[in-house]
């Protein structure tokens, strides 16, 4: 049973449009979530987290929500640029062990 | 403040065989876990070493083992290699403090042919 899922693998926007990325999350039992970036033949890199016990955390362009009721989570990049083009992990994070979703692949347009 | 670094990057094997891949973590960060990337799979932990000790592991079979040495670098290694081991293999350390966050290396890219 996966137990972070991003049901979307892939999303194109246009540049200087808002970009959603969403997860849907089955165990309520989480200390953080966390937004990670892939870039090809590269490692992922840590985008943006958010506490259990909030339900927004914004960072420059990037402000993801957290709705706990629906178990859900979402990011949204304002205004996306044609460098967001990557791959986009989100994660929990319980007890030292991180499960991740398996990702979706945002394509920015110029 | 160097980074995660993870050895060797690429590598091919065949069928049978064993791999050991090394990774050695930012300084001062004592978590080390592992992570297996497949098309489509997302990143499936494999396990999480804390001062030499595995507190975490995830669903795959006993071929798949790691370790941890005390200046928190960790090797993990794949015994009687399949086809579908293929993969990129990711090491990642923290300080497992506050978010968790992960500090990924740049990976091991496994062939299996």
């Amino acid at each position: 049973d996966q137990q972070v899922k991003q049901n979307s693998p892939s999303l194109s926007v246009q540049e200087g449009r808002i970009s959603i990325l969403n997860c849907d999350y089955t165990n309520s039992m989480f200390d953080y979530f966390l937004w990670y970036k892939k870039y090809p033949a590269e490692g992922p890199t840590f985008l943006i987290s958010i506490s259990s016990i909030k339900d927004k955390n914004e960072d420059g362009r990037f402000t993801v929500f957290l709705n706990k009721s629906a178990k859900h989570l979402s990011l949204h990049i304002v205004p996306s640029q044609p460098g967001d083009s990557a791959v986009y992990f989100c994660a929990y994070t319980n007890a030292g062990k991180s499960t991740f979703g398996d990702g979706t692949t945002l394509t920015v347009k110029p | 403040k160097a980074g995660v670094t993870q050895t060797p990057r690429y590598l091919i094997k065949t069928r049978g065989q064993q791999v050991t891949l090394s990774c050695s973590p930012i300084s001062g960060h004592r978590s080390v876990s592992w992570y297996q990337q497949t098309p489509g799979q997302g990143l499936q932990f494999l396990f999480e070493y804390f001062s030499e000790t595995q507190r975490n592991k995830g669903n795959f079979p006993g071929r798949f083992s790691g370790r941890q040495f005390s200046n928190s670098r960790s090797e993990m290694n794949v015994s009687t290699l399949e086809l579908g081991d293929s993969a990129l293999y990711l090491c990642a350390s923290s300080l497992f403090t506050g978010t968790g966050e992960l500090f990924f290396g740049e990976g091991s890219r496994l062939t299996v042919l």
